[in-house]
């Protein structure tokens, strides 16, 4: 299993907002590390979407969010739209293994 | 334009190697930080190995002693030197650029359309 812990799925209908929670522990998430979001399309390369825990890259709309508390952050998604439907993926660094650390990915499912 | 094109991927057998190449273009390999991440089904997102702007390199322990990383300045590529690979080395591999906002840790900001590597007999 995954070092960082996502929901297999969440689910909305269209306009919608959702959160997507990435649980991690002391020597990760709850050690300072920053999170970071990624967005797979089917078939696509992953694509980062929320940086240092809540900053966004050019490009990437404000409907997407990140924030971080203690040994675990969040992805929120506003006004959900039928092209957000995609895998989500966390990521920081754990200081016990020495590698950036993934979580196991969530699927988006637009209702 | 920037971007990463990996290629080299391809069935092999246990034991066996295989070297993966990533050209870039539209930036300098030589002043970026850049690693290969692999993905399966089963494990999800896997960080693989690093290569720094110093050319110091870093390599999860599954695959330490196994895998080499290294760059060609010249051709502006990355390679990825697989030797004695494992069925549990199945993946897609992506090589990655690190976004390098002087934060705590790595965030990959490009990647590339990733090449498949299946180790099998």
């Amino acid at each position: 299993q995954s070092v960082l812990t996502q929901p297999p799925s969440v689910s909305g209908a269209p306009g919608q907002r959702v959160t997507i929670s990435c649980t991690g522990g002391s020597s990760n998430i709850g050690a300072g590390f920053h999170v970071h979001w990624y967005q797979q399309l089917p078939g696509t390369a992953p694509k980062l979407l929320i940086y240092g825990n809540n900053k966004r890259p050019s490009g990437v709309p404000d409907r997407f969010s990140g924030s971080k508390s203690g040994t675990s952050a969040s992805l929120a998604i506003t006004g959900l739209q039928a092209e957000d439907e995609a895998d989500y993926y966390c990521q920081s660094y754990d200081s016990g293994l020495r590698t950036s650390v993934f979580g196991g990915g969530t699927k988006l499912t637009v209702l | 334009e920037v971007q990463l094109v990996e290629s080299g991927g391809g069935l092999i057998q246990p034991g066996g190697s295989l070297r993966l190449s990533c050209a870039a273009s539209g930036f300098t390999v030589s002043s970026s930080y850049i690693s290969w991440v692999r993905q399966t089904p089963g494990k999800g997102l896997q960080w693989v190995s690093m290569i720094y702007r110093s050319g110091a390199t870093y390599y999860a322990d599954s695959v330490k002693g196994r895998f080499t990383i290294s760059r060609d300045s010249s051709k502006n590529t990355l390679y990825l030197q697989m030797n004695s690979l494992r069925a549990e080395d199945t993946a897609i591999y992506y090589c990655t650029r690190d976004l390098d906002y002087g934060g705590t840790n790595d965030a990959f900001d490009l990647w590339g359309q990733g090449t498949v590597v299946t180790v099998s007999s």
